[in-house]
Parts: structure tokens; C-alpha cells; sequence
């Protein structure tokens, strides 16, 4: 079955570096990523897309990139603050139209 | 105004109740979905409605009901709440032109006791 993995540890980072997320998937092969942002109690808001045919995007601090070989979205956000902090999901889509998220990771941005 | 809006915001119901959760959009989109987001589980789909007339159960359908009313308002129903369906509900529209970039309402918190 399809499966998406994203760290459930949080990802505790100082204000100003930068903070790396992964997502992997198995067992498909989506076309599309997208990276939702989720704050406590909200609902998730869009971030960014990535095609399988792009290596890398980027907007504004945020990066990403889709290494559909290795099966593996990576999430970036430079010069991190402290507004940072939230929950960070992934969603591949399924080829049916209709989008999997995974458990998300949680950013923890200190000054 | 928000874009997408879910009443009601929190509810507290007791086992065998039948209660709905309504969501509105003005986004104009077709395309309307109701998840479910459990601690370490993340979000699950309950049902998706591609246009009024297409509905379509999702991952975990059981116990649940839908409506889509029009275009803007599409419900969702438990005919009798267990405890298990405790969770944080999420409507949510997308956008078929921008690869379903998905669109969240602020969630409903259901307790069932």
C-alpha cells in the first residue's frame, strides 16, 4: 500500500539556521508533491508545489526539492525564526486525483 | 471573510447521537472534502465530492454520511457518534487547475462521550 513517512520526532533548530524536513514515500510514484503548513488547532495552509520533473523550488526562505529516484521530498526553510514553528506536512498525490498527507513534523524555532 | 467555514467549531455529543458538521465555500470550486486528524495519525479522507452529483467515499468511511448540498456546502454526518470518532474534522476545497492545491477549513473539534 502507499506509505508516507515523515520524522514524528520534533526538529528543535536555533533561530537562523536552517531546518531540513524529509518526507519519503513508497510504493508509488506521484506526480506531485505539495508541502502544507499546519499551526495548533488550525487547518494545514499551502505552501509549496513540486512537479516530478523539477528538482527543486524555491519561495522565499522555503526550498524544495522531489528526487523521485530516491523516493524523497526534502523541505528547507532558511534563516529560520521563531514564526517558523508549526507542523510541516507532505502530500503526494495518488494519481486519482486526490492528495496523501503525511503525519507531518513538527518545527520548533527557539530564539 | 474566510473562504472556507465549518459550524459547528466544537462539539460535545453523547454516544448514539446523530449530529452534522456543515462546511460553506466561497471559493467556487467544484472539487469539496472532509478529513478526519488524529494525533499521530494524521489527516485521513472521510469522503471527497468531485461536483454535486459525484461522490465518493474515501479511506475510512465507515459510520460517516454525506450531503453535498450545492456547490458551496457539502455536510457531513455521523448517524450514531461512537467514542472513537473523537478527532479534529477538516473540510477542505481544491483547485483541479493548480494540481488539487487544497484549501482547509478551520476545523471542527467533536468530542464523543
Amino acid at each position: 500500500s502507499q506509505k508516507i513517512e515523515q520524522n514524528s520526532e520534533a526538529l528543535n533548530i536555533q533561530e537562523g539556521k536552517t531546518a531540513t524536513l524529509t518526507c519519503n514515500y513508497t510504493n508509488y510514484s506521484p506526480a506531485y508533491l505539495q508541502w502544507y503548513r499546519q499551526d495548533p488547532g488550525r487547518g494545514p495552509v499551502f505552501l509549496l508545489l513540486i512537479r516530478e520533473n523539477e528538482k527543486e523550488k524555491r519561495k522565499e526562505r522555503l526550498k524544495v526539492t522531489f528526487d523521485t529516484t530516491l523516493k524523497q521530498s526534502l523541505f528547507h526553510i532558511t534563516a529560520s525564526q521563531p514564526a517558523d514553528s508549526a507542523t510541516y506536512l507532505c502530500a503526494p498525490n495518488t494519481g486519482f486525483q486526490k492528495l496523501v498527507f503525511g503525519t507531518g513534523t513538527r518545527l520548533l524555532v527557539s530564539p | 471573510d474566510a473562504d472556507v467555514t465549518q459550524t459547528p467549531r466544537n462539539r460535545i455529543t453523547k454516544t448514539g447521537k446523530r449530529i452534522m458538521l456543515e462546511c460553506s465555500q466561497t471559493k467556487g470550486h467544484d472539487r469539496m472534502y472532509w478529513y478526519r486528524q488524529d494525533p499521530g495519525l494524521g489527516l485521513r479522507l472521510i469522503y471527497y465530492s468531485f461536483d454535486v452529483k459525484d461522490i465518493n467515499k474515501g479511506e475510512i468511511s465507515d459510520g460517516y454520511s454525506v450531503s453535498r448540498q450545492a456547490q458551496a456546502k457539502f455536510s457531513l454526518s455521523l448517524e450514531s457518534a461512537i467514542p472513537n470518532q473523537t478527532a479534529l474534522y477538516f473540510c477542505a476545497t481544491s483547485d483541479p487547475s493548480y494540481q488539487e492545491t487544497q484549501y482547509f477549513g478551520p476545523g471542527t473539534r467533536l468530542l464523543v462521550l
